[in-house]
């Protein structure tokens, strides 16, 4: 069966870096785009970008560009996302998710991993 | 960049039927994704494509979309469908993912 596995929560001190991890299985890792999204204590979904780990291509919104890092091992079938200068602001549960891409068109996010809580405190 | 509004809460009494609504400019052209999410969880695709539904979810989610907005409609509402709910298109003018606001149902 499909699962995304995420690496475990974090403690980090502001201005530091994050680096999640997103361990994939049960499926062609390099099928389908790996997406990240947050979610900050009470509020909604924000998407923070994809991985194409066939070929590595990225994209972001501007909001995160400049910030965000992310990269594949396909011999592992793992994706990451890393965050750079981090503020209490992006203190969140960071989430893997998968889509697959159909005429050029991302679909639907099928398949979620469990979550990584990032607290940013000094 | 292309926004997505949503109520911040629905109430419904058990067994009746709630409706949640997603706003977007001709968002009847895209595709809208509907996702659930349980608080502690991670959100759980419940509609895809305005209506078709996973395998697992049951029939009483469905979906519509047209004009400036989309509708996710919960029939026969139980208890445990008692969740926030997020919808979802991927705006081509950006090729960029983009999230409705969420909206809480509460079941009275």
């Amino acid at each position: 069966q499909v699962q995304l596995v995420q690496s475990g929560a974090e403690v980090k001190k502001p201005g530091a870096s994050m680096k999640v991890s997103c361990q994939a299985s049960g499926y062609t890792f390099t099928d389908y785009y790996i997406h990240w999204v947050r979610q900050a204590p009470g509020q909604g979904l924000k998407w923070m970008g994809w991985i194409n780990p066939k070929s590595g291509a990225t994209d972001s919104p501007q909001k995160f560009q400049g910030r965000v890092t992310m990269t594949r091992d396909t011999s592992i079938s793992a994706a990451y996302m890393e965050l750079s200068t981090l503020t209490s602001d992006d203190t969140a549960v960071y989430y893997c998710a998968r889509s697959s891409v159909r005429f050029g068109e991302l679909q639907q996010f099928d398949f979620w991993g469990q979550g990584t809580l990032v607290a940013v405190s000094s | 960049s292309y926004v997505l509004t949503q109520p911040p809460s629905v109430s419904v009494a058990p067994g009746k039927t709630a409706g949640i609504t997603c706003e977007g400019n001709n968002i009847g052209t895209q595709s809208v994704h509907w996702y659930q999410q349980k608080p502690g969880q991670a959100p759980v695709l419940v509609v895809y494509d305005d209506s078709d539904r996973p395998s697992g979810i049951p029939e009483r989610f469905s979906g519509s979309n047209s004009g400036i907005t989309a509708t996710l409609t919960i029939s026969r509402v139980e208890a445990g469908d008692e969740a926030d709910y997020f919808c979802q298109v991927w705006d081509e003018s950006s090729d960029h993912v983009v999230f409705g606001g969420g909206t809480r149902l509460t079941v009275l």
